[in-house]
């Protein structure tokens, strides 16, 4: 069963507008959350992340929103890049030991337009 | 640099020929881990390492063997590969066992079994 899950494979964008990727988890036990973003023929690398203490985490155009009791983070990309197009994969992990373990969803293609 | 590297990027390959996937970090971390990429799958993890000599099943490890001798080296051994071990094999790191902590990607290795 999918304990993280990223219900839209993909999303168009015309750049300067909102990007926003969303995913939805289903173990109360997570405690930290944190989107990967992929190009292609490359790794996955860290984009953001958020602890469950906390609802909104911001790092320059990237926020990310954390709704504990929905069990539902939001990653608001704005403006939007050409840049930007890539695969985006959201995490979800608990403390420590086997529980820090990363689980990830299955990833949405944003591609955004000039 | 900092960086995880991965031997070899590419490799095709036969039924039951056994191969070895390298695996090096840089950065003295204590975790390892092992993912595959599959299309409409995400990024599953295969076996994880908390430290030398402590491995452990991730959740799809059937068919494969790890082991961690040294703490920058994670290789991921296929002792006999079939062909739905075909896929994208990502190995990453990070500083503690910990899910707050930021885990770094190697390149991939795009494996094909025939």
């Amino acid at each position: 069963d999918q304990q993280v899950k990223q219900n839209s494979p993909s999303l168009s964008v015309q750049e300067g507008r909102i990007s926003i990727l969303n995913c939805d988890y289903t173990n109360s036990m997570f405690d930290y959350f944190l989107w990967y973003k992929k190009y292609p023929a490359e790794g996955p690398t860290f984009l953001i992340s958020i602890s469950s203490i906390k609802d909104k985490n911001e790092d320059g155009r990237f926020t990310v929103f954390l709704n504990k009791s929905a069990k539902h983070l939001s990653l608001h990309i704005v403006p939007s890049q050409p840049g930007d197009s890539a695969v985006y994969f959201c995490a979800a992990s608990g403390y420590g030991g086997s529980q820090g373990n990363l689980i990830f969803g299955k990833g949405t293609k944003l591609s955004v337009k000039p | 640099e900092a960086q995880v590297t991965q031997n070899p990027r590419y490799l095709i390959t036969v039924t039951g020929k056994k191969l070895t996937v390298t695996c090096s970090q840089n950065m003295n971390h204590e975790y390892m881990s092992w993912y595959r990429q599959d299309p409409g799958l995400g990024l599953r993890q295969i076996y994880y390492s908390m430290n030398v000599e402590v491995t452990d099943k991730g959740d799809v490890p059937e068919g494969y063997k790890v082991s961690r001798k040294e703490k920058r080296n994670f290789p991921l051994i296929l002792e006999s590969p079939s062909p739905n071990q075909t896929s994208l094999y990502f190995c990453a790191s990070r500083i503690g066992t910990g899910g707050l902590y930021e885990q770094y990607f190697g390149p991939g290795t795009r494996l094909t079994v025939t």
